[in-house]
């Protein structure tokens, strides 16, 4: 069974600070893909960074960077620069490679992250 | 390039009742997946649709089917609607032969509301 965990369900952050969303997962699949999606208000779920069980280095996209620790099992999103824009609600998704599943994304139940002026 | 269109956007439904939503992918996608999400949850996977055939399928009762046209648009149609299956359903497309790595494109959803 593959298994996102979100704990922090709201999050603040000053505009022009850096953040940190946790993202912790479980599976028993030797590969899989760790995902971050953004969904505004609008309910559209917008990818935002792709990080795979296998690759060495973190992965960065603009002001996106996945802090993955295999070890800890942990896939924290850091958020560089907060904007005005960047408020919104923030979800973990995990897929793995060879299990049951393989075509499917499960998430977590999502972070609301609050950018203040 | 549109990305993925999903119709109608919000839609209100009485206990019993059946529902067909409609979702159109991303040019160049042939692959649909839908996921209901419940208020306050992480979106769940009810199944995907490639070939017009169902390839996967989540932990969701048989009132729930779909369906794949030729030119890869899809329906989502739900059965006798119980108050719990009010919630935003998203579709998902992405290229079959895409890479492992790809996220797949959402569109914005349709709310449904069962009273």
């Amino acid at each position: 069974a593959q298994k996102i965990t979100q704990t922090q369900p709201g999050m603040f952050v000053q505009e022009k600070e850096a953040v940190t969303l946790d993202c912790t997962y479980d599976t028993s699949d030797p590969s899989y893909g760790l995902f971050w999606y953004k969904q505004p208000s609008s309910g559209e779920m917008i990818f935002l960074i792709y990080q795979g069980s296998y690759d060495q280095q973190n992965a960065t996209e603009g002001r996106y960077s996945l802090n993955f620790q295999k070890a800890r099992k942990s896939a924290n999103l850091v958020i560089s620069a907060s904007q005005l824009g960047d408020s919104a609600m923030y979800f973990c998704a995990m897929r793995g490679l060879y299990q049951t599943g393989a075509n499917n994304l499960f998430f977590g139940t999502g972070t609301r992250l609050t950018v203040i002026p | 390039d549109a990305g993925v269109t999903q119709s109608p956007t919000h839609l209100i439904k009485t206990r019993g009742q059946q529902v067909t939503l409609r979702c159109s992918p991303k040019s160049g996608h042939d692959t649909v997946s839908w996921y209901q999400q419940a208020l306050g949850q992480g979106p769940q996977f009810i199944f995907q649709y490639y070939e017009e055939e169902e390839r996967q399928r989540g932990n969701f009762p048989d009132r729930f089917s779909g369906h794949q046209f030729p030119n890869y648009s899809s329906e989502l149609n739900v059965n006798a609607l119980l108050l719990g299956d009010s919630a935003l359903y998203l579709c998902a497309s992405s290229p079959n032969a895409g890479k492992f790595t790809y996220g797949y494109t959402f569109g914005s959803g349709t709310r449904l509301t069962v009273v």
